[in-house]
């Protein structure tokens, strides 16, 4: 079935540190990918999205390119921040319009 | 949250009771899904809604049921609560033509429900 693996965390950064979360697809088709993000607290928030392979979703200083040839999506941004200290993501959307999550990656930015 | 009501926020029961939580949209999207988040599963799928009346089972759908009976509410029960349902509890919607960054079909969630099963 499909499914979506990111690395494990939790992740503790510098402020203004470059960071990478690896995240990859396993899906029948062509899905959808997406990084959501989630504040203490709250629910999940859509940070970008990229719909076909090569398209690059980008918000916030927040980065990431879908990649077919390597089933990979992952999230880079070249300095971070405090206040993006939250839990990371990763989903597909397969062609029945199920969205399938990854465990999520916990990211602790530190002045 | 993008029109998006969750309740209750938060519900302590006991073993063997049953619990009801309601998910009310005014997106008026077809879709509505419910998922359950607990630490080192990440988010995974109870059921979810393709339209009044039409429902389906996610990956972890026993001991859970589902209502839809209008467009902007979506029901979600536990029959007999257990402690293995102690649990944040998120809704999402999802239709063409969601606001979001762009384009194509993306969830919404609510802020969450967390249940708590003694």
């Amino acid at each position: 079935g499909d499914s979506v693996t990111q690395m494990e965390g939790p992740v503790t950064l510098s402020e203004e540190a470059f960071l990478t979360i690896n995240c990859t697809y396993t899906a029948t088709g062509y899905p959808s990918l997406f990084w959501y993000v989630q504040y203490p607290g709250e629910g999940l928030q859509l940070l970008l999205k990229a719909t076909k392979a090569d398209d690059k979703g980008s918000n916030k200083g927040f980065e990431a390119t879908y990649r077919k040839e390597t089933t990979s999506f992952h999230l880079e941004k070249g300095s971070v921040q405090v206040s993006d200290s939250a839990v990371y993501f990763c989903a597909l959307r397969n062609t029945g319009n199920q969205f399938y999550f990854g465990t999520g990656t916990s990211l602790t930015v530190i002045p | 949250d993008a029109g998006i009501t969750q309740s209750p926020r938060h519900k302590v029961t006991e073993t063997g009771t049953p619990v009801t939580l309601r998910c009310h949209q005014t997106e008026n999207h077809r879709y509505m899904y419910w998922y359950r988040q607990d630490p080192g599963h990440g988010l995974r799928l109870i059921h979810y809604s393709y339209g009044v009346k039409d429902t389906d089972k996610g990956e972890v759908s026993d001991g859970y049921s589902v209502s839809r009976s209008k467009t902007e509410d979506f029901l979600l029960t536990l029959e007999s609560a257990t402690s293995s349902q102690t649990s944040v509890y998120f809704c999402a919607i999802s239709g063409a033509g969601d606001r979001g960054l762009s384009g194509a079909n993306v969830l919404t969630f609510g802020a969450g429900s967390r249940l708590t099963v003694l």
